[in-house]
């Protein structure tokens, strides 16, 4: 079992809806989350991190963490074309120090 | 808006070359890492500094690759011999916090795409 995994998409949306972006991790110990935006050949952005269960807004965007579950999401509301990119979910697990562990990502289309 | 710079921001060579990346973290950040990204996948760490002490190396071919962060500030990082597999696109990104804080935030560089021939 990968450490952090997502679904690799693509994620296909109308502009203007609600984009899901979903992300399941293995070590139970984990704190923090964080997810980063990546445009193509681009390095990775950071748009929002969440320590604590429940939700978290910023703007258009929401970070939901379920520890018990084990999976932290990434709503993207009135998608535009300009979000298409890839989303990676990364997770800080206490094992091995709180390394920084990637998942492979999410790609993101927004159709106009 | 303070940055992560990086140099080169591409690099072509043929394999069994050396080549060395810089990368100049945020002014004031402590921690600064180096990972390696290829195509269709997330982040790899190989390096990670405190100041100029290496926190984690584990991920480094250390056969090959070497990193260093001298005062603490800037960083290289070489590869010698490059090999085919080693084209991918390297990053460098920078933390205020500690390393090994569970609340780390790290902020990116532009990268360099590297393609061994």
């Amino acid at each position: 079992q990968k450490e952090v995994e997502q679904n690799s998409g693509p994620l296909s949306v109308p502009e203007g809806a609600i984009a899901s972006l979903n992300c399941t991790y293995s070590d139970r110990g984990s704190q923090s989350f964080f997810w980063y935006r990546q445009y193509s050949g681009k390095s990775p952005e950071l748009i929002m991190f969440i320590y604590s269960n429940g939700d978290k807004e910023d703007g258009r965007f929401t970070a939901q963490l379920n520890k018990a579950s084990q999976y932290v999401s990434l709503l993207i509301r009135d998608s535009q074309p300009s979000d298409s990119a890839t989303y990676l979910c990364a997770v800080n697990p206490p094992t091995g120090g709180f390394k920084t562990i990637f998942g492979a990502g999410t790609r993101l289309f927004v159709k106009a | 808006e303070a940055e992560v710079a990086q140099s080169p921001r591409y690099k072509i060579t043929e394999k069994s070359q050396a080549v060395a990346f810089w990368c100049d973290p945020i002014s004031g950040h402590a921690t600064l890492y180096w990972y390696r990204q290829i195509l269709g996948q997330g982040p790899e760490l190989l390096v990670q500094f405190q100041d100029e002490s290496v926190v984690d190396d584990s991920q480094l071919p250390k056969d090959r690759f070497s990193a260093e962060r001298l005062k603490g500030v800037d960083s290289t990082l070489k590869i010698q011999p490059a090999e085919l597999g080693d084209s991918a696109m390297y990053l460098c990104a920078s933390s205020p916090g500690l390393a090994g804080s569970s609340t780390d935030t790290q902020y990116f560089g532009p990268g360099t795409r590297l393609t061994v021939l």
